[in-house]
């Protein structure tokens, strides 16, 4: 049974540059998160998506962006790069019902120079 | 006002014995989850122990046991008998609301050494 996996591992872009990050949710799971942790603090949310829409937001500005495709996978889209985008950026992924946690996958590391 | 508040930035722990990492929280919604998770230095969060609002007793797995104290609005992590491979960052998180839809507020962690 596969888990949450992510893809690339890792990254390096420069200031003003886009990104693109993707995400394969657990088998079984159709509910997709993204997470950004920066160095030494805890995870702040992003969003959430399910059924291909944006149903959860957290307090992160309209230069990130996502998608939920019909297989559950997902994408997290950064434009305009900062230097403070240089993160962890975590999935997660839950089933819509009966369960109570939410699984995460490797995360991707990005570094903005 | 934050959401989790984990108050202990590092703690050590001799090997075979048992540590307690703290996490209050603050939510007005009677329903919701709280969720401990061990961050290896690798990134991967692993899912270690949940428990409910609604939850009579206190959640335990295996070495791992939460210390639910609903009034003081707490969720201690109870770790029996340490392992050198404990060693790692420890996030509290909480979701308020029943649903998997609802987002989750993490704290910012508490790192914990193992010693031989």
């Amino acid at each position: 049974d596969a888990g949450v996996t992510q893809s690339p591992t890792h990254l390096i872009k420069t200031r003003g540059q886009q990104v693109t990050l993707r995400c394969s949710p657990k088998s079984g799971h159709d509910t997709v998160s993204w997470y950004q942790q920066a160095l030494g603090q805890g995870p702040q949310f992003i969003f959430q998506y399910y059924e291909e829409e944006e149903r959860q937001r957290g307090n992160f500005p309209d230069r990130f962006s996502g998608h939920q495709f019909p297989n559950y996978s997902s994408e997290l889209n950064v434009n305009a790069l900062l230097l403070g985008d240089s993160a962890l950026y975590l999935c997660a992924s839950t089933p819509r019902q009966g369960q109570e946690t939410q699984y995460f996958g490797p995360g991707t590391r990005l570094l903005v120079l | 006002a934050q959401k989790i508040t984990q108050t202990q930035p590092g703690m050590f722990v001799q090997e075979k014995e048992a540590v307690t990492l703290d996490c209050t929280y603050d939510t007005s919604d009677p329903s919701y989850g709280l969720f401990w998770y061990k961050q290896p230095s690798s990134g991967e969060m692993i899912f270690l122990i949940y428990q409910g609002s609604y939850d009579q007793q206190n959640a335990t797995e295996g070495r791992y046991s939460l210390n639910f104290q609903k009034a003081r609005k707490s969720a201690n992590l109870v770790i029996s008998a340490s392992q050198l491979g404990d060693s790692a960052m420890y996030f509290c998180a909480m979701r308020e609301g029943g649903s998997n839809f609802n987002k989750f507020y993490f704290g910012s962690g508490t790192k914990l050494n193992v010693k031989p």
